[in-house]
């Protein structure tokens, strides 16, 4: 079945560390989102992607970084320098052109805490 | 995008009908109503979404006014399973480009015995 896999689905770190968070798709989606959700809040934009070796900030990019050599994978860095990681990291895909009438598919998401 | 505004959580007994409102007042006339629903712990999940006609598919009915302010989400038969808190987004459907959504806090429905 298509879909998307987040990996792992909870990880530690240890304050001060970078840490990336892996998103693959088979769906054969062009467009990649990366959001991060906290405790009781809505779903806040990171960083999304439209097509391969493209990508756009989004509300919240600061302390992040992305990259996009294929259009299967969309890994999200968490770097040292995001001041509050901890939180739940999830990742969607869209294809473009069909969005307005299948939606987006979500990723199971990444539980990160920094201790 | 325009701002949507639900009620924060509401109740339904299983088999009935559960009945989400969304207030969007300032929507544009190219802008689409979209609804997702969250499992705890889970990715949100895509519902169903319309311009201004009515839709309705296996999982829900999207009910739209006619002046296009305000629209309810119906699940006809709520079961236990539908207990999620459910997203009312509404933005413009733009083909051919990547569409960023954004997700207030939603409605919290919960489904009791």
């Amino acid at each position: 079945d298509g879909g998307i896999t987040q990996s792992p689905k909870y990880l530690f770190r240890k304050e001060g560390q970078n840490v990336t968070l892996s998103c693959e798709q088979n769906l054969n989606h062009d467009a990649m989102y990366w959001y991060r959700q906290d405790p009781g809040q809505g779903l806040r934009l990171i960083y999304y992607s439209q097509i391969v070796n493209d990508f756009q900030k989004g509300d919240i990019a600061e302390g992040y970084s992305v990259s996009r050599e294929k259009k299967e994978s969309f890994p999200l860095t968490v770097t040292s320098a995001q001041k509050n990681p901890t939180a739940f990291y999830l990742c969607a895909s869209s294809k473009p052109r069909r969005a307005e009438t299948y939606g987006y598919t979500f990723g199971s998401g990444t539980r990160l805490t920094v201790v | 995008d325009a701002k949507t505004t639900q009620p924060p959580s509401m109740d339904c007994a299983e088999g009935r009908a559960a009945n989400l409102p969304c207030n969007h007042s300032t929507i544009s006339g190219n802008e689409y109503v979209y609804w997702y629903r969250q499992i705890h712990s889970q990715g949100p999940q895509y519902i169903i979404h319309g311009l201004k006609n009515n839709e309705t598919n296996e999982m829900a009915s999207l009910i739209i006014t006619e002046d296009r302010k305000s629209s309810t989400l119906i699940l006809p038969h709520a079961t236990l399973r539908d207990t999620a808190v459910y997203y009312c987004i509404v933005r413009v459907a733009e083909t051919g480009t990547a569409s960023k959504l954004t997700f207030g806090t939603g409605t919290r429905l919960q489904v009791t015995l």
